[in-house]
């Protein structure tokens, strides 16, 4: 069975900090991982995918099979970036994702 | 184009009651995802639709939950005898196909008295 664990519901950090919310998952074939986003009022939305290995809006996630990680980190935190963070993990001949319980970050000013 | 579209955006009921959500996937996309969201706990697969092929429901949690897909394209999430452990955001999300990015809807807040 595949699972996705964020070790932290909460992580809350000063502006031009760097930041890393955790993602750890358990597959043991070759996994698809996201990033999803919600911002306050916002509907979730897609930050990143791991095979995309692009930067969005300043985050990066690098996705380590040894340690079946795909951390999310940001260099310098902004106040824009507080929200809620979700990792998914999709694999398999369905394709249902496996959404983790979700990062609260907050940024302060 | 529009994006993901789900009514209503908010639906207050009495326990036992039977609750219709809705949701209008992108058009075009293939695979459609409801999921129950819930405080603190993150999100939570119901029911699963690719294409024509039969439906994945194996996140339904009693059968008082069904969901259909008509045409390929609106979906409807009927939850009957509502009790009040069903009171959650329910999302709606589709895909282009699977394994790909999903996009979401705003979801329904359904809250049961």
């Amino acid at each position: 069975a595949q699972r996705v664990t964020q070790p932290e519901k909460l992580l809350s950090v000063f502006k031009g900090a760097p930041v890393e919310l955790k993602c750890n998952y358990s597959y043991s074939g070759s996994p698809e991982l996201f990033w999803y986003v919600q911002y306050s009022r916002q509907r979730l939305q897609l930050l990143l995918r791991h095979i995309s290995r692009e930067s969005i809006k300043g985050f990066t996630a690098d996705l380590n099979k040894g340690e079946t990680s795909f951390h999310l980190k940001k260099p310098f935190a902004q106040e824009e970036d507080s929200a809620m963070y979700y990792c998914a993990l999709a694999s398999g001949g369905s394709y249902i994702p496996t959404f983790g319980r979700g990062t609260s970050l907050i940024v302060h000013p | 184009g529009a994006g993901v579209s789900q009514s209503p955006s908010n639906k207050v009921t009495e326990k036992g009651k039977d609750v219709e959500l809705r949701c209008d996937p992108i058009s075009g996309h293939t695979a459609l995802y409801w999921y129950r969201q819930s405080l603190g706990q993150g999100l939570e697969f119901l029911i699963y639709f690719q294409g024509n092929s039969a439906p994945d429901k194996s996140g339904l949690p009693s059968d008082r939950f069904s969901a259909e897909r008509t045409g390929g394209s609106v979906s409807t999430l009927t939850i009957q005898r509502t009790q009040q452990e069903d009171s959650a955001v329910y999302l709606c999300a589709s895909s282009q196909g699977p394994g790909q990015p999903q996009h979401f809807g705003d979801g329904t807040r359904l809250s049961i008295l």
